[in-house]
């Protein structure tokens, strides 16, 4: 179960939209519709902001969007707020029945 | 309020044993799948373990698959982690998640996540 990639780092200013990718493989990525996204605030639990690649749950603002290309599954963030500011996490389904989170990225708002 | 409550984390030596327990309130434990995810000091997330809503289905990850064991009590609306031949590189916060009602498989989506509880092991 190798865990996804991520890039480590992100940044943007106020206003403008970021993208974070996701990279897995055929097993996980590739293979199913089952990619979710967390934010993670510093000292906080994480937060369900997509599910099964492009699903956003109740609450969750609608500058979140995700998508899925073939092994690589992508987050954006669009009108980039202060409070966006954190870690993200993408997560999917293996073909091995079994969840494998990616590295994380720390997204900086300038 | 829907929510999560972990407890039973602690300082064990290695090798040791340790149960960790979530306690549900706000919402129809169970009609829910749970999980176990954790997160090493400074580190990424790691999953652990899901069960289903009934406790008939279980998955574990490799790194704790053999050691550890999830489980559930739905008549106290709790979910347990038995931990045992606990290692250094166990030490974390684990964290109780909710799965999301609405997916098809039980491996995906968390919804809601408890405060976490710590486990260190070390001597």
């Amino acid at each position: 179960q190798s865990a996804l990639t991520q890039p480590a780092s992100v940044s943007g200013s106020p206003g403008q939209s970021i993208t974070i990718s996701c990279t897995g493989t055929s097993s996980d990525v590739g293979g199913y519709n089952y990619v979710s996204w967390y934010q993670q605030h510093p000292g906080k639990a994480p937060k369900l902001m997509i599910y099964d690649v492009n699903n956003r749950p109740s609450g969750v603002s609608n500058r979140f969007s995700g998508s899925k290309s073939g092994n690589t599954a992508s987050l954006t963030i669009s009108g980039l707020q202060a409070e966006d500011e954190a870690d993200y996490y993408c997560s999917s389904y293996t073909s091995s029945s079994a969840v494998v989170f990616g590295g994380g990225t720390k997204l900086t708002v300038l | 309020e829907v929510q999560l409550l972990e407890s039973g984390g602690g300082l064990v030596q290695p090798g040791g044993s340790l149960r960790l327990s979530c306690a549900a309130s706000g919402f129809t434990f169970s009609s829910y799948a749970m999980s176990w995810v954790r997160q090493a000091p400074g580190k990424g997330l790691e999953w652990v373990s899901v069960i289903s809503n009934s406790g008939g289905s279980t998955y574990y990850g490799d790194s704790v698959k053999g050691r550890f064991t999830i489980s559930r009590d739905n008549s106290k609306n709790t979910l347990y982690l038995q931990m045992n031949s606990l290692r250094a590189e166990d030490t974390a916060v684990y964290y109780c998640a909710r799965v999301e009602l609405t997916t098809v498989i039980i491996l995906d989506a968390f919804d809601i996540w408890g405060q976490g509880t710590m486990v260190t092991v070390s001597s």
